[in-house]
C-alpha cells in the first residue's frame, strides 16, 4: 500500500548548524507534500508546504526540496535554535482524496 | 488557516468508561477529521466528520468504538467507548478549509485510561 518513509528517527544538530529531514513516497500519483512541527503538549502545526509542480520553497530558514523522479522530498532547516527542537512530521497527498499518509516523524533537537 | 479548539485538553479515565472530545472551528470548514496518535509514533486517521451524515470510518477503526457526530460546519464530537489501556493516546481534530489541500489541526486531547 501508499507509504511514506521518513528518516531519521532522530537528529541532534548544535545550535547555529543545519540539519535536513528526508521523506520518501511511494505513489507516484501524489502531488501535495506538508511538513508539520509537533512540539511537546502540542498539536502539529504547517510550517511549510510544496507541491509537485515546484521543486523548491522556502521561508526564512526553513526550505522544502522534492525530487519527483526520486519521489522524495526534504525538509532543510539552517542557522538552527534551540525553538527549532520538536518532532517533525511529512506527509503526502494526492488530487482528489483528503487523505494523507503521514510519515514516522523525526525528533530534532538543537543543543544550545 | 482555522483556529481550532479541543475540549478536555486531557483527561484520566477509568477502563470501561466513555469520555467524549469537542472540536469547535473559528470558520465554516467544509471537512474535519479525527486522528489518533500513540505515544511516540505518527498520526492515524480515525475518521472523516461528515456534517449531516454519518462518519466515513478508515480500515480498523468502527462507528460502536468512536461515534462521531458533526452538528454543523463549526464542529464535532468523537467518542471514546468502553475504553481500555490501549485507548490512551493523544486525539487530534483536523480540518480543511474550503477546496484547499492543507489540514490544520487542533491541539489535540491527551488521553490516559487506568
Amino acid at each position: 500500500g501508499e507509504n511514506v518513509e521518513q528518516h531519521p528517527s532522530t537528529l541532534s544538530v548544535q545550535e547555529g548548524d543545519s540539519a535536513v529531514i528526508k521523506c520518501t513516497y511511494s505513489d507516484s500519483a501524489s502531488n501535495y507534500f506538508p511538513w508539520y512541527k509537533q512540539e511537546l503538549g502540542k498539536g502539529p502545526q504547517l510550517i511549510i508546504d510544496i507541491r509537485s509542480n515546484v521543486g523548491e520553497k522556502k521561508d526564512q530558514r526553513i526550505a522544502v526540496t522534492l525530487n519527483k523522479t526520486a519521489k522524495h522530498f526534504s525538509l532543510h532547516i539552517t542557522e538552527t535554535q534551540p525553538e527549532d527542537s520538536a518532532v517533525y512530521f511529512c506527509a503526502a497527498s494526492k488530487s482528489g482524496t483528503y487523505k494523507y499518509i503521514f510519515g514516522t516523524g523525526t525528533r530534532l533537537k538543537v543543543l544550545a | 488557516s482555522a483556529v481550532i479548539s479541543q475540549k478536555p485538553s486531557r483527561d484520566i479515565c477509568q477502563r470501561g468508561t466513555s469520555l467524549t472530545i469537542q472540536c469547535q472551528v473559528d470558520s465554516q470548514v467544509t471537512m474535519m477529521f479525527w486522528y489518533r496518535q500513540q505515544p511516540g509514533q505518527s498520526l492515524t486517521l480515525i475518521a472523516t466528520a461528515n456534517q449531516g451524515s454519518e462518519a466515513t470510518y478508515e480500515s480498523g477503526f468502527v462507528i460502536d468504538k468512536f461515534p462521531i457526530s458533526r452538528p454543523n460546519l463549526t464542529f464535532s464530537t468523537l467518542t471514546v467507548s468502553n475504553m481500555s489501556p490501549e485507548d490512551s493516546s493523544i486525539y487530534l481534530c483536523s480540518v480543511r478549509p474550503g477546496f484547499q489541500e492543507t489540514q490544520y489541526f487542533g491541539p489535540g486531547t491527551r488521553l490516559l485510561v487506568l
